[in-house]
């Protein structure tokens, strides 16, 4: 089966601008994560979905990041403005279910100078 | 909360043994363990349910106890290709997975 697809792999971007991320996960898979892993650590959810509705945003720093998974399947992730701390890379996954084993996407590194 | 992880790092030879050990303050519904090269995406290895199985993956095999709230990750024999950052992920069931820092495990010939 297909995995996790993500784009872009890279990004770079000046403080103050934004920047946007597409997910698109494994088909069937219910819940989709994002989150943020941050060099030499592990990773941090941002958000979860089931299907199209959100099950846990408490860490999402809603002042500047949004996500949306419109009709249950692809999902964006969006920082507006950009701060030099958000440079990390961001991974997608996906699980058929909630605490079944998730499958991550290859990430958007993105930077922040 | 995050769970803890030890060591944080250890450096094996091919053929040689490791443990690698995860601690939680809350009670565990489950624990998944997941490694991932450098560069790469986290890759799912097992997961363990309350009820204190224990299970194998290869030479990779898992044990959970959720009376102590701990599992560990034993790794045999170890080979070159297991060097990598090794993570587990603490699920309470009222909350999404939280991971651990993670433990960097290189293995040299």
């Amino acid at each position: 089966e297909a995995g996790v697809a993500q784009s872009p792999r890279y990004k770079i971007i000046e403080k103050r601008q934004s920047v946007a991320f597409w997910c698109n996960p494994i088909s069937g898979h219910a819940t989709l994560y994002w989150y943020q892993q941050i060099l030499g650590q592990g990773p941090k959810l941002l958000i979860q979905f089931q299907n199209n509705g959100v099950v846990d945003d408490s860490q999402l720093p809603k002042d500047r990041f949004s996500a949306e998974r419109l009709k249950g399947v692809d999902s964006t992730l969006k920082i507006q403005p950009a701060k030099l701390e958000d440079s990390a890379v961001y991974l997608c996954a996906s699980s058929a279910q909630e605490n079944y084993g998730y499958t991550f996407g290859s990430g958007t590194r993105l930077t922040v100078v | 909360q995050q769970p803890v992880q030890s060591p944080q790092a250890v450096i094996l030879r091919e053929g040689e043994d490791a443990v690698i050990n995860c601690s939680s303050s809350k009670a565990l519904y489950s624990v998944h363990w997941y490694r991932q090269k450098h560069g790469e995406a986290p890759v799912f290895l097992m997961i363990l349910l309350k009820g204190g199985e224990q299970k194998g993956h290869e030479k990779i095999s898992a044990s959970f106890n959720e009376k102590k709230q701990q599992s560990s990750l034993y790794l045999t024999a170890s080979q070159l290709s297991y060097s990598g950052t090794y993570f587990c992920g603490a699920y309470s069931g009222n909350t999404p997975l939280v991971f651990g820092k993670g433990t960097r495990l290189s293995v040299i010939a």
